[in-house]
């Protein structure tokens, strides 16, 4: 399996305060993506990175920021946890524009 | 609005039938790939097809695209309990471009 790991695996938080997911790698890759998933919906971008410090929007962006300023993190953060945010969140990674997705086992973030 | 759109949504079959899913998408693409995820788990990687290829096989997994369609199937031969999950298919144009999920088929293979 690809080297990559979401931390934490699980959390809950109050409406309104900060939360920031990890994921690493440690496969060198230079995409990196996160990703929610929610019934009905299927897998939605979030933000994406192509390179240290090259990110951009996905479909769902408002409400998260990311950060990348090493080639194995990325890190999504919620400024201000809402009830609409809670999901399970996937990062994936991958070597080149043309190769399969490796994804991570999710952190599932409730919001109360 | 998503790039791939699975169709159809929910496929039952009995063990042994193949089992064909559809996927379409609206705009250029360098690839077209499908995922299996099964249930609370993350996804797996099932096949990429080029956007110059028109089919690719992997054991009982077939996929054809068909770029002029804008469209991709998956078959799967010879179903098996074990084939009970939700596939996806990722569509990307390359470079520096996002790649996007349908919402997914959920198969249920019948015992």
């Amino acid at each position: 399996d690809a080297g990559i790991t979401q931390s934490p695996r699980h959390k809950v938080t109050e409406t309104g305060t900060p939360v920031t997911l990890r994921c690493h790698q440690t496969e060198n890759h230079r995409y990196m993506y996160w990703y929610r998933q929610d019934p009905g919906h299927g897998l939605r971008l979030i933000h994406y990175s192509y390179g240290v410090k090259d990110t951009d929007k996905g479909e769902v962006s408002d409400g998260y920021s990311v950060s990348r300023s090493k080639t194995e993190d990325f890190l999504l953060t919620l400024e201000s946890a809402t009830s609409s945010q809670t999901s399970v969140y996937f990062c994936a990674i991958t070597g080149t524009d043309n190769s399969p997705l490796h994804f991570g086992n999710g952190t599932r973030l409730t919001v109360t | 609005s998503q790039q791939g759109e699975e169709d159809p949504q929910a496929l039952s079959i009995q063990e042994g039938e193949n089992a064909t899913m559809n996927c379409s998408y609206k705009t250029s693409i360098n690839n077209l790939q499908w995922y299996r995820q099964n249930s609370g788990r993350g996804l797996v990687h099932l096949i990429l097809i080029r956007s110059n290829e028109r089919e690719k096989h992997s054991g009982r997994l077939r996929v054809t695209l068909d770029t002029s369609k804008k469209s991709s199937s998956l078959l799967i031969t010879a179903s098996r309990a074990a084939d009970t999950a939700s596939y996806f298919c990722a569509t990307g144009a390359g470079g520096k471009d996002k790649i996007i999920f349908g919402k997914g088929t959920r198969l249920h293979i019948l015992p």
